[in-house]
């Protein structure tokens, strides 16, 4: 199985606040994706990564950045968090050329 | 544009029904479609593909391209199937995936 861990698990902070969450693959995996899971909307894709430093947009990018300097880690980082950004955060490499992926255990966040 | 919808939020059967969870999309090509169950507060995790035609824990999903669906089934529900079950299908570029919005499976005893 693929190893992909996020960090931390589960984070409560305040409006305003910036936050970083972290995922770290111990595969060489080139695709890397951020997903937040709200109920109701299912799960909507916010940035991913197609390699060192090559990062793209998703459906729900706004209020989110993304950063990648090593093929291991993928950070998304939320400048000044908002209540409306409270929501389950996945993490998911691509394991397969027919578009398969493997998932993180999640990162919930509450912001106050 | 493409697009993954899955119409029901929640299906509630009793043990030993049959299910059918339905997904629908639109996709110009032919479609890799997906399914994924998530059980209580865990990850998700890949229950099928299309591409594999294989069935795992007794669900199945057929392809019909005329109706553009991809439903997934169980003759007979059991308790353990009880979770959150997403379609998903990948992006003409980028490698991504969209998700439906998700189907709550409840069996009941």
């Amino acid at each position: 199985d693929a190893g992909i861990t996020q960090s931390p698990r589960h984070k409560v902070t305040e409006t305003g606040t910036p936050v970083t969450l972290r995922c770290h693959q111990t595969e060489n995996h080139r695709y890397m994706y951020w997903y937040r899971q709200d109920p109701g909307h299912g799960l909507r894709l916010i940035h991913y990564s197609y390699g060192v430093k090559d990062t793209d947009k998703g459906e729900v990018s706004d209020g989110y950045s993304v950063s990648r300097s090593k093929t291991e880690d993928f950070l998304l980082t939320l400048e000044s968090a908002t209540s409306s950004q409270t929501s389950v955060y996945f993490c998911a490499i691509r394991v397969t050329s027919a578009g398969e992926l493997f998932f993180g255990e999640g990162s919930r966040l509450t912001v106050l | 544009a493409q697009r993954v919808t899955q119409p029901e939020k929640l299906l509630s059967v009793f043990k030993g029904a049959p299910v059918e969870l339905k997904c629908n999309y639109s996709y110009s090509g032919s479609p890799e479609l997906f399914w994924y169950v998530q059980y209580s507060r865990q990850r998700l995790q890949l229950l099928l593909r299309h591409i594999s035609r294989e069935s795992i824990k007794g669900f199945t999903a057929d392809l019909n391209k005329g109706e553009t669906s991809f439903h997934l089934k169980k003759p007979f529900a059991q308790e353990e199937d009880s979770a959150m079950y997403y379609c998903a299908l990948p992006y003409n570029q980028g490698g991504k995936l969209i998700f439906g919005q998700g189907t709550e499976l409840s069996v009941k005893p």
